[in-house]
């Protein structure tokens, strides 16, 4: 049983375009993350949020924690092709001292 | 500041051989994690520790061990490689959740492992 669920697994884009990551789950987290990999490479944070509500915002991408603490979203706005990469959300259960990963999501923008 | 480093970076092994992955973090970091990552698994965590002396299993620990006798070092022991243990492998280190606002983990840059 996958306790994070993103979606979309794969999303193919043009240059320009905006989009969102979803990362739901039934759980109650105390923080979630979203990294950044890139093919050959390590995960790459890109921001956690431990707070229910909060948004926070990297340059053209805002990330969002649900209300309940239960799933979070990463929207990019006009997507450029150096955002392609395999986009990860991970959270900490609250009570848990464990990190667990979403399957992640697949983003490829076109020039 | 050399941040986690794994060693080796690629390994090739025989059915049933035993090896030792490296990792070691230069930051002070509490917490450490090993993971694998397969296609279309996403990252699974393997085994963790949250101080020296301390390990838990995560969500794949069998056929692997793992000891934290320093802040610094984290080893992860395949007993008896199994074509199955074919994957990349990541630590990662971080703060204590919570300690300093819900710092985020850093990663190595992975070590691929083939069993033949």
């Amino acid at each position: 049983t996958q306790l994070l669920k993103q979606s979309p697994q794969f999303l193919s884009i043009q240059e320009g375009e905006n989009l969102t990551v979803y990362c739901n789950s039934s759980s109650v987290f105390s923080s979630l993350q979203w990294y950044r990999q890139e093919p050959g490479e390590g995960p790459v944070l890109l921001v956690t949020v431990v707070t229910g509500g909060e948004v926070k915002k990297l340059k053209r991408l805002t990330f969002q924690f649900g209300d309940a603490r239960k799933d979070s979203s990463l929207h990019i706005t006009a997507a450029q092709p150096g955002d392609t990469g395999l986009y990860l959300c991970a959270g900490v259960q609250v009570g848990s001292e464990k990190l667990v990963f979403g399957k992640g999501t697949k983003l490829t923008v076109n020039p | 500041n050399a941040g986690v480093t794994q060693t080796p970076k690629f390994q090739v092994l025989k059915t049933g051989q035993s090896m030792t992955l490296q990792c070691a973090q230069d930051m002070n970091h509490e917490y450490m994690s090993w993971y694998r990552q397969d296609p279309g698994m996403g990252l699974r965590l393997i085994h963790y520790s949250v101080g020296a002396g301390i390990t838990d299993q995560g969500e794949v620990p069998n056929g692997y061990n793992v000891s934290r006798s320093t802040t610094e070092d984290f080893p992860l022991r395949l007993l008896s490689a199994a074509p199955s243990q074919t994957s990349v492998y990541f630590c990662a280190s971080s703060y204590a959740p919570g300690s300093r606002g819900g710092y985020g983990y850093t990663f190595g840059s992975g070590t691929r492992l083939t069993v033949v």
